[in-house]
């Protein structure tokens, strides 16, 4: 069965101070690996997608890596408003819905002044 | 805003009353999703459309629930003599507008559904 396990489930840190989030998953076949930030209230708002083992992308204090079993979201100099959950999703290639989405938990990220 | 629409916005019903959710997807993509997210945890997989068709329903989707896509534009989502269990943030996702965005899901704010 596809799983997507996120570490730590809550991570709390003071402004400046550079952190990874991690995502590990299990699936039949990776089409692709997203990441998405949500705010409280709100629908998840899209960051990344990484499709093979070794890419990265960046944007602002973020940046994501992926691996044959894992992602990691590395916060560079987080800064108060970078607090939110961060939501890792993979999708399948392979006896999968088209499209569909699995994703973990979340890390609650709070940055702190 | 990422395009994706959703109304209403929240939702307080009692138990088992009725209620439906509207979804107007990216520029009316072909490909529609349905999500269900409880407090604390991810977006879990509800149901998909592509043009009007519903082509897979997750088994989270009881008997009370019930989608359609006419014409393959916005979406509805019902839930019939809703329960307490049904509590959760509804969302609506859809690929992007551009062809590089076609494997990439965005989705809308969501519909909060109390059920008191």
């Amino acid at each position: 069965e596809d799983q997507v396990t996120q570490s730590p489930e809550a991570l709390r840190l003071q402004e400046g101070e550079s952190s990874s989030l991690n995502c590990s998953y299990t699936v039949s076949g990776l089409r692709g690996l997203f990441w998405y930030r949500q705010d409280p209230g709100k629908g998840p708002e899209f960051l990344f997608t990484l499709y093979s083992a070794g890419e990265e992308k960046e944007k602002e204090r973020l940046k994501a890596t992926l691996t044959k079993k894992e992602s990691f979201l590395h916060i560079t100099a987080p800064k108060p408003e970078d607090s939110a959950t961060y939501l890792c999703a993979v999708q399948a290639d392979r006896g999968s819905t088209l499209g569909r989405l699995y994703f973990g938990r979340g890390t609650q990220l709070t940055v702190w002044p | 805003d990422t395009g994706v629409s959703q109304d209403p916005r929240h939702k307080i019903t009692k138990r088992g009353q009725n209620v439906t959710f509207r979804c107007d997807p990216i520029s009316e993509h072909n490909r529609l999703y349905w999500y269900r997210q409880t407090l604390g945890q991810g977006p879990e997989f509800l149901t998909y459309f592509q043009n009007e068709a519903q082509l897979e329903k997750s088994r989270l989707l009881s008997d009370r629930f019930s989608a359609e896509r006419p014409k393959g534009s916005f979406s509805t989502l019902e839930i019939q003599r809703t329960e307490q269990g049904d509590s959760a943030m509804y969302l609506c996702a859809s690929p992007g507008g551009a062809p590089s965005k076609y494997n990439e899901q965005f989705f809308g704010p969501g519909t909060r559904l109390t059920v008191l």
